[in-house]
């Protein structure tokens, strides 16, 4: 079965600009969230969706946005780009909306904003 | 909001002792998972626990759900080199979202 797959892998965007990132779930998987990983923040909580439903959302400025497809697909849009955007975003996908089986990871995209 | 204590923040140990690691939170979750993330790689799925008292096992790491709901310690035995990396606990309250402690970063000596 294939996991959760991240892409693109590597994105370097200039200062201003926007970025979409996507994300996979797994075959089967309704639910899939999305985080910011920083070395000095740890991993932060930006949004989790549910057949296309946004069930939570964390505490970062509305530049930071997502959405879910029918297929399950999500993408994370990130709108007039700072240098402290800069992390590694993941996605994980879970089978239940609770989270009951756990939550599988994908690689990550690593965004660096110049 | 609510937030996840995790200590140590790094280990230096060597090959063949055991770690422990564990977990705090200021509120009840009802599920506690253990990852563990290699540079550049998403964090993996190690253990997941979803009852109060729950003790699981996966080769040699054993996790705990704490009684009172607001803890959980993971324990490696005989650790070896390729147990080096940044483990992470999270927590989900009910009906809430799945948050992160800061990790333990594990150092292992051959």
């Amino acid at each position: 079965k294939a996991g959760v797959t991240q892409t693109p892998r590597y994105l370097i965007k200039t200062r201003g600009q926007q970025v979409t990132l996507s994300c996979s779930p797994i075959s089967g998987h309704r639910s899939v969230s999305w985080y910011q990983q920083t070395p000095g923040q740890g991993l932060q909580f930006l949004f989790e969706y549910f057949s296309e439903t946004q069930r939570n959302k964390g505490n970062f400025p509305g530049r930071f946005s997502g959405r879910q497809f029918s297929n399950s697909r999500s993408e994370m849009n990130v709108s007039t780009l700072e240098l402290g955007d800069s992390a590694l975003y993941l996605c994980a996908s879970s089978g239940g909306a609770g989270g009951e089986d756990g939550y599988t990871f994908g690689s990550g995209t690593r965004l660096t904003v110049v | 909001g609510q937030q996840l204590n995790q200590s140590p923040q790094s280990m230096f140990i060597q090959e063949g002792e055991d770690v422990s690691m564990n977990c705090t939170s200021s509120s009840i979750f009802n599920t506690w998972l253990w990852y563990k993330q290699d540079p550049g790689e998403g964090p993996v799925l190690l253990i997941a626990l979803y009852k109060a008292g729950e003790l699981t096992s996966n080769g040699r790491l054993t996790a705990q759900f704490g009684i009172t709901r607001k803890d959980s310690f993971l324990n490696i035995s005989a650790s070896i080199p390729s147990d080096v990396g940044i483990y992470f606990c999270a927590g989900r309250p009910p009906g809430g979202k799945l948050i992160f402690g800061q990790g333990t970063e594990l150092s292992v000596k051959p």
